[in-house]
Formats: structure tokens, sequence, C-alpha cells
């Protein structure tokens, strides 16, 4: 199974930069790299997702390291409405997304 | 959004009874899922579809069976449901099967087996 490792929790003041690690060691070639998160009474919500690069969109940015074996989540400026749990993911050649319980995300006013 | 619905939202039903959610998209997503949601599991993947009348199982797939007659409609069947069964039940798209494309997901449907 294609796991990851995150921090059960977090905190972060408001207007802050926020770096949410994952750690995937098993990660294999062809893996990409999948962000979600969820509000409350909500479905997931697509974030980001990479292979290899770093990569940017108007939701956060996704720091992919050099092996592949973990990855960062940036948010640039933390709201009130970012608070949330975050899934990091992998998405397999087998079609297959494997959810783990998320680091939950606390921003602070 | 992705114009997923699920329906009903919310259901209440009682041990034994047959039960079918439905999921209805409009974006011609070629692949459709059913996960279920509960404390301290994160989601987990039941069975998705790879394109009308082809189904899979997923991690917990023991109790539920699938149908997919339309490429819009994937319905999730608990023939005969159990307590354990009691849970929220997610949704979702997506376009292609290599991973390159997100997954979009339904409001899901709080299910209670009382």
């Amino acid at each position: 199974d294609a796991k990851t490792t995150q921090p059960n929790s977090m905190e972060s003041n408001e207007e802050e930069p926020v770096h949410l690690p994952c750690n995937h060691s098993t990660i294999s070639g062809t893996d990409y790299i999948h962000w979600y998160r969820q509000l409350p009474s909500q479905g997931p919500e697509y974030v980001i997702h990479g292979l290899t690069s770093n990569v940017n969109n108007r939701m956060a940015s996704l720091a992919i390291a050099e092996d592949r074996k973990s990855s960062t989540l940036i948010l640039h400026r933390a709201t009130l409405r970012d608070a949330a749990v975050y899934y990091c993911i992998l998405r397999t050649t087998g079609n297959q997304f494997y959810f783990g319980t998320g680091t939950s995300l606390t921003v602070i006013p | 959004d992705a114009g997923i619905t699920q329906s009903p939202r919310h259901k209440v039903t009682e041990t034994g009874t047959p039960v079918t959610l439905r999921c209805h998209q409009t974006e011609n997503h070629r692949y459709m899922y059913w996960y279920r949601q509960d404390p301290g599991h994160g989601l987990r993947l039941i069975h998705y579809s790879y394109g009308v009348k082809d189904t899979d199982k997923g991690e917990v797939s023991d109790g539920y069976s699938v149908s997919r007659s339309k490429t819009e409609d994937f319905l999730l069947t608990l023939e005969s449901a159990t307590s354990s069964q009691t849970s929220v039940y997610f949704c979702a798209t997506g376009g292609d099967r290599g991973g390159n494309q997100p997954q979009h997901f339904g409001d899901g449907t709080r299910l209670s087996i009382l």
C-alpha cells in the first residue's frame, strides 16, 4: 500500500505562512503526490498535486524533496478559511487513493 | 465544482434493510469512486468504476455492491445494512487512470443504521 505520514495537528497564526509536512518513503517512480483538504461537513477539496517538480497554483505551493520521499504543502498566508484537515495522498497507477487521517490545521486569529 | 450530486444527503434505516445511495455527475468523467469516512480512519475506498459496467473493489468492499449503467450515475448498494455500515459516504469522480488528474468529491451522505 502506498501510505503517507502526517502530523495529527498543527497551528498557525492568521496571515502567516504554513508548512504542512508529509512523509511518503514508499513512493514509487510513477506515483503522484496529491493534497486535499476537508472542511467540516464537506467533501474533500483538491488543493494541488505534483510528480517531481515543485508546483504552484492559486491555492498553495507544493515542494517535493529531491528523493521524493517527502513533500511540503505551503499556504503562503493562512486565513481563517484555511482551517481544515489536510490530506497528503499518493495517487498510484493502480488507480487508488489512500487517505490517512490527515493534519488538522488550526488558524489562530 | 465538478457537478457531483449525492442522494440522499441523510438517511436513517434499520438493520437488515437494503439501502441504495446514488451519485450523479455532470462532468462526463470516466472514473467514479465510493468512499466511506469514519472517525480515526480518514477516507477508505469501497468500490470504483472505470467505465460503464466496469467496476472493481477497493479497500473495504465487503457488504457493498455497485452498479454503473450510465456514465453519469454510480450507485452504491448495501444489500442488508448492518450497524457497522453507519458512516459518511462520499462519491468522487476523476478523469484518468494515471494519477495526473484530481478527484472531485460530492458533499457526502450521512447514513445511520439502527
